[in-house]
């Protein structure tokens, strides 16, 4: 079955930088896009950004482009989130979804938190 | 960008009964070139990931109860869980993958 596993989220310092992971198994990893959505402690869900099957084209939110890079490398099966010049509002549960063939999010990993503090 | 606005942002239901979420987009999220809203929703669990419901604004996602529905084309769109059970007491969220960046609605919360 699909499965998904982010690891990498940690307490670090505002104006850090850290890079979050997603490892995919169960599913040709290669043939599908896929999507980072984050989640601050008692808020909603904000999407972050995508990255195409073949990776070839990327797209983020306003409220991380330039700061955060999303890739993916298809011969392990795993996606990437690097996230710079960290804030406080950066603070959040960093999940990675696979958009399925209807291109809606059909898969969610359990998340990774992510906090911003000094 | 396309802002998706859900309302109600709570709403109490007793068991049995039916609850009506609604969300619209500052967009149409409509394709004619496959005749498909591009507008999704999800249920979320305290402590749990998303989970996707209904994609194409109206079509179940494998293994979803027939109690979930989805309607509604261009801007507007409704999530009805018909005959509410305990275990649906969750958050709902609609989503628009029409055009990045990829916008939730602010979900509503959907208490017993």
């Amino acid at each position: 079955q699909v499965q998904l596993v982010e690891s990498g989220g940690t307490v670090v310092q505002p104006g850090s930088s850290l890079r979050v992971s997603c490892a995919a198994s169960g599913f040709t990893f290669s043939s599908f896009a896929l999507h980072w959505v984050r989640q601050a402690p008692g808020k909603g869900l904000e999407w972050v950004a995508v990255i195409s099957f073949d990776g070839s084209s990327q797209f983020y939110s306003d409220s991380v482009k330039g700061r955060f890079t999303v890739a993916r490398d298809n011969s392990k099966n795993t996606l990437s989130l690097e996230l710079n010049s960290l804030r406080g509002e950066d603070t959040a549960i960093y999940y990675c979804a696979r958009a399925g063939p209807h291109i809606a999010l059909d898969s969610w990993g359990q998340g990774t938190p992510v906090i911003v503090s000094s | 960008d396309i802002v998706v606005t859900q309302s109600p942002d709570s709403l109490a239901v007793s068991l049995g009964e039916r609850a009506t979420i609604h969300c619209k987009s500052s967009q149409s999220v409509f394709y004619s070139s496959n005749n498909k809203d591009y507008l999704g929703w999800y249920q979320q669990k305290p402590g749990q990931p998303p989970k996707l419901l209904i994609y194409w604004a109206s079509t179940r996602e494998s293994g979803v109860p027939d109690r979930f529905s989805g309607s509604g084309y261009g801007t507007d769109f409704t999530l009805t869980i018909n005959s509410l059970q305990a275990e649906d007491v969750a958050i709902y969220y609609c989503q628009q993958y029409h055009s990045p960046p990829f916008t939730f609605g602010g979900g509503t919360r959907v208490e017993i």
